[in-house]
């Protein structure tokens, strides 16, 4: 089985801090999804990586960066936390290159900025 | 998530009936379709896909339908349990898209003894 694993279940941060989330994954896929999911909004794209190094931006990537320094694990970076940033982060991997294949998710992040 | 179920549409199933939930999708190119679903305080699990060249897929208790003429997708549940009670999302994708997803907004579904 596909595990994703996301390092905090939950999170509670202050506005203006720096935050790390992590994700990793361990089927050797290449592509990584960040995601936030409010009630309302469903899941929204925030970046994902189609391969190490790379990086492209998705729906909603303000506010926000990521880093792909290894195939395994996708990093997204909170620069300036704000409390309209207070969300569920789910993070994804699929991989590339066998034609359509589903994406697999972690059990994401409950994130609150106070 | 917890709360992930607000402001959605719900549907409420006895135990042991057939759950049908219903999505429509709105980009003709859309080629490759998935439906996951997402219990409380989990991440959204994969539960079957189909392809655009197929009407129908079956899986073990769910079955997966394709319309392309009036771009309707459904999942129906055979012999519905408790265990089944979480959101369930519809997903496509488009060829080009580099396995985006364009996500639905979600059913509740609730089982009821």
């Amino acid at each position: 089985d596909v595990k994703v694993t996301q390092s905090s279940r939950y999170l509670v941060k202050r506005t203006g801090e720096k935050v790390f989330l992590e994700c990793v994954q361990d089927m050797d896929h290449e592509n990584m999804f960040w995601y936030r999911q409010d009630p309302g909004l469903g899941l929204r794209l925030i970046y994902f990586s189609y391969d190490v190094k790379m990086k492209e931006k998705g729906d909603i990537p303000e506010g926000y960066s990521v880093s792909r320094e290894k195939k395994e694990r996708f990093s997204l970076i909170l620069e300036s936390a704000s409390t309209n940033q207070t969300s569920m982060y789910l993070c994804a991997s699929r991989p590339d290159g066998q034609g359509n294949q589903p994406q697999h998710f972690g059990d994401g992040t409950r994130l609150s900025i106070l | 998530g917890e709360n992930v179920g607000l402001h959605l549409p719900t549907l409420s199933v006895q135990e042991g009936d057939n759950s049908i939930i219903n999505c429509a999708y709105s980009n003709s190119a859309s080629d490759y379709f998935i439906w996951y679903k997402q219990e409380s305080g989990k991440g959204p699990q994969f539960i079957i896909d189909i392809r655009s060249n197929m009407d129908k897929r079956q899986g073990q208790r769910v079955t997966v339908l394709l319309n392309k003429t009036v771009k309707h997708l459904s999942l129906q549940i055979a012999a519905t349990q408790p265990g089944d009670s979480a959101v369930y999302f519809c997903a496509e994708n488009t060829a080009d898209s580099w396995g985006k997803l364009q996500f639905g907004a979600g059913t509740q579904v609730v089982v009821t003894p």
